[in-house]
């Protein structure tokens, strides 16, 4: 069975400090993809970033970055120099290349981004 | 179109009552996958559907939820004899295919029972 972990439920910051989340997951799958999603106060989820497990090619986007890494099975989510608009509950997903691919989210992170 | 769309944005039922909710994928995208979050962290995967076929349906409560996927018609999700557990947002995303399995998700609709 697939599982997603986010350990951090909230992270506080200053506007722009830089902040990490993380996410580590676990499938027996040797083929599958990782996602982030943001969900904004508004409640929508808006895609960030996906990623197949064959690549491990870290990722940058303006001020996001993300850094896959299969030894640790970790898929984390950097954003520098944060901005109140950032703030929104973070999700991590995983889907396998096999079966069902449906999405398994994590908990989600809650980041807050004080002015 | 060019984003998923999903109506109502709100439905309220009393307890007991039917709940019907829908999803109009993106044009083009041949895969439906309903969610259910629950106290706005735990996603629950439903089913899922390649065009009008079910493709998964293992995360579907075997009682009173039931969906379709109709050809030119948005699909749906329904709940009959709503419980108050049923509360939650239902997202409806779609996929053009599953080789990339990008998920774009609609806005969702909250469900409340009372």
């Amino acid at each position: 069975a697939q599982k997603v972990t986010q350990a951090q439920t909230e992270i506080s910051v200053v506007e722009k400090e830089d902040v990490t989340l993380d996410c580590v997951y676990e499938t027996r799958d040797t083929t599958y993809y990782l996602f982030w999603y943001k969900q904004p106060p508004s409640g929508e989820l808006v895609f960030l970033i996906r990623r197949n497990s064959f690549d491990e090619q870290n990722e940058i986007s303006g001020r996001y970055s993300w850094n896959f890494q299969k030894s640790t099975s970790s898929f984390n989510f950097t954003i520098t120099a944060s901005q109140v608009v950032d703030s929104a509950v973070y999700f991590c997903a995983l889907s396998e290349d096999t079966g069902r691919r449906a999405l398994t989210f994590g908990s989600g992170t809650r980041l807050q981004v004080q002015p | 179109g060019e984003e998923v769309a999903q109506t109502p944005k709100h439905l309220v039922r009393g307890e007991g009552q039917k709940a019907k909710l829908y999803c109009a994928p993106i044009k083009g995208h041949s895969y439906v996958f309903w969610y259910q979050q629950v106290l706005k962290n735990e996603f629950k995967f439903l089913i899922s559907f390649q065009n009008e076929n079910v493709f998964d349906e293992t995360g579907m409560p075997k009682e009173r939820f039931s969906a379709k996927c109709l050809p030119n018609s948005p699909c749906s999700l329904e709940i009959q004899a709503t419980k108050l557990e049923d509360s939650a947002v239902y997202f409806c995303a779609s996929s053009q295919s599953l080789l990339r399995n990008e998920q774009f998700f609609g806005p969702g609709t909250r469900l409340t029972v009372l």
